[in-house]
């Protein structure tokens, strides 16, 4: 069974910019989460997404944003790029239901310059 | 992904010692626990779990302790080997939420 597959694995963006990142959850898995992780503030949840709906969101300014589509892949939208949007973002995806563990892909490293 | 250099606390154990890696959490309404093991240049991987019913839970080469008391949770590995370092995080959820929340991490260096 393929795992977690987070497209590009790398990104170099300017200032201003906005960028679009992708995530194929594990097959049959409904639900997909977004994390960012920083040096400073470590894996923090960007928002939850089920059945093309979002669930749950952290706190993150709406400059960020998801969607999901019908089956079950997800993109997540940065947009007027900031220096301190550069980390390291990571896509989970989990059964629906309690008490199920969430598979994380490889993640793509933005950099924003 | 990467383990992003994260200032950690860090653990610097012998090869075939046995390991700790403690987690204070704070949400009293979080019912599930997961410990994820992050290697360099890869995203974070599933170790073990436990529910908020139980105290303990058994895997191969690592067990989970949970304190609801005084919400800790520990993740001991035995007989520690080169490919355990890594940094370790754990994660909390809430009942009724999908989404995690996790620890600062902590870096175990394996000594050969």
């Amino acid at each position: 069974k393929a795992g977690v597959t987070q497209t590009p694995r790398y990104l170099i963006k300017t200032r201003g910019q906005q960028v679009t990142l992708s995530c194929s959850p594990i097959s049959g898995h409904r639900s997909v989460s977004w994390y960012q992780q920083t040096p400073g503030q470590g894996l923090q949840f960007l928002f939850e997404y089920f059945s093309e709906t979002q669930r749950n969101k952290g706190n993150f300014p709406g400059r960020f944003s998801g969607r999901q589509f019908s089956n079950s892949r997800s993109e997540m939208n940065v947009s007027t790029l900031e220096l301190g949007d550069s980390a390291l973002y990571l896509c989970a995806s989990s059964l629906v239901g309690a008490n199920t563990e969430a598979f994380f892909g490889q993640g793509t490293r933005l950099t924003v310059v | 992904g990467e383990s992003v250099g994260l200032h950690l606390p860090t653990l610097s154990v012998q090869e075939g010692d046995n390991s700790i890696i403690n987690c204070a959490y704070s949400n009293s309404a979080s019912d599930y626990f997961i410990w994820y093991k992050q290697e360099s240049g890869k995203g974070p991987q599933f170790i073990i779990d436990i529910r908020s019913n139980m105290d303990k839970r058994q895997g191969q080469r690592v067990t989970v302790l949970l304190n609801k008391t005084v919400k800790h949770l520990s993740l001991q590995i035995a007989a520690t080997q080169p490919g355990d370092s890594a940094v370790y995080f754990c994660a909390e959820k809430e009942a009724g939420a999908n989404n995690l929340f996790f620890g600062t991490g902590t870096r175990l260096t394996v000594i050969p």
